[in-house]
């Protein structure tokens, strides 16, 4: 049983660039939330995806924004890439409201 | 909004030493987690506890959830040097069970 995979693992951007970061849930999890952990912070929400719809935003910018798919997989993009945007983005997936899994993330780098 | 305090920020100890580390909270939680973060890895789920008072283990670990409901506990018995990775305090917060509040992190290294 798979858990939660994300992709890629590691990509660098330049600032103004685009980035897509790609979410597959652990299986037979239907919501997918993405987190934002700063180096030597902890992970911050950023939003959380049900039934293809964002159902919850935390405190980020509308560049910051998402797509859920009918097979529950998650995308994560961010348009117009700052310096601050580096980050190591996390995917969490879980099946109403019980255990929270998260990935390995997908470390950004914004050059 | 709700902010999760853990201390210490760092420890550094000897293999076989136990361990102790809280989170505390401006508010009540309902749940508290406590994760582990490996570097280069995403947060591990070690225990979960959702009653006021619970003491919950996890072989070597023991959390608990303190009577406030305002803060909680982590204690690592005979550390060993796989302990070594930061440990994250995290709920959801009352007002809103869809997203988790992480912690500030405490960093564990175990010298042998």
């Amino acid at each position: 049983d798979a858990g939660v995979t994300q992709s890629p693992t590691h990509l660098i951007k330049t600032r103004g660039q685009q980035v897509t970061l790609r979410c597959s849930p652990k299986s037979g999890h239907d919501t997918v939330s993405w987190y934002q952990q700063a180096l030597g912070q902890g992970p911050q929400f950023i939003f959380q995806y049900y039934e293809e719809e964002e159902r919850q935003r935390g405190n980020f910018p509308d560049r910051f924004s998402g797509h859920q798919f009918p097979n529950y997989s998650s995308e994560l993009n961010v348009n117009a890439l700052l310096l601050g945007d580096s980050a190591l983005y996390l995917c969490a997936s879980s099946l109403g409201g019980n255990t929270i899994y998260f990935g390995e993330g997908s470390w950004l780098t914004v050059v | 909004g709700q902010q999760l305090n853990q201390s210490p920020q760092s420890m550094f100890i000897q293999e076989g030493e136990d361990v102790s580390m809280n989170c505390t909270s401006s508010s009540i939680f309902n749940t508290w987690l406590w994760y582990k973060q490996d570097p280069g890895e995403g947060p591990v789920l070690l225990i979960a506890l959702y009653k006021a008072g619970e003491l919950t283990s996890n072989g070597r670990l023991t959390a608990q959830f303190g009577i406030t409901r305002k803060d909680s506990f982590l204690n690592i018995s005979a550390s060993i040097p796989s302990d070594v990775g930061i440990y994250f305090c995290a709920g959801p917060p009352f007002y809103n069970t869809d997203k988790l509040i992480f912690g500030t992190g405490t960093r564990l290294q175990v010298f042998p």
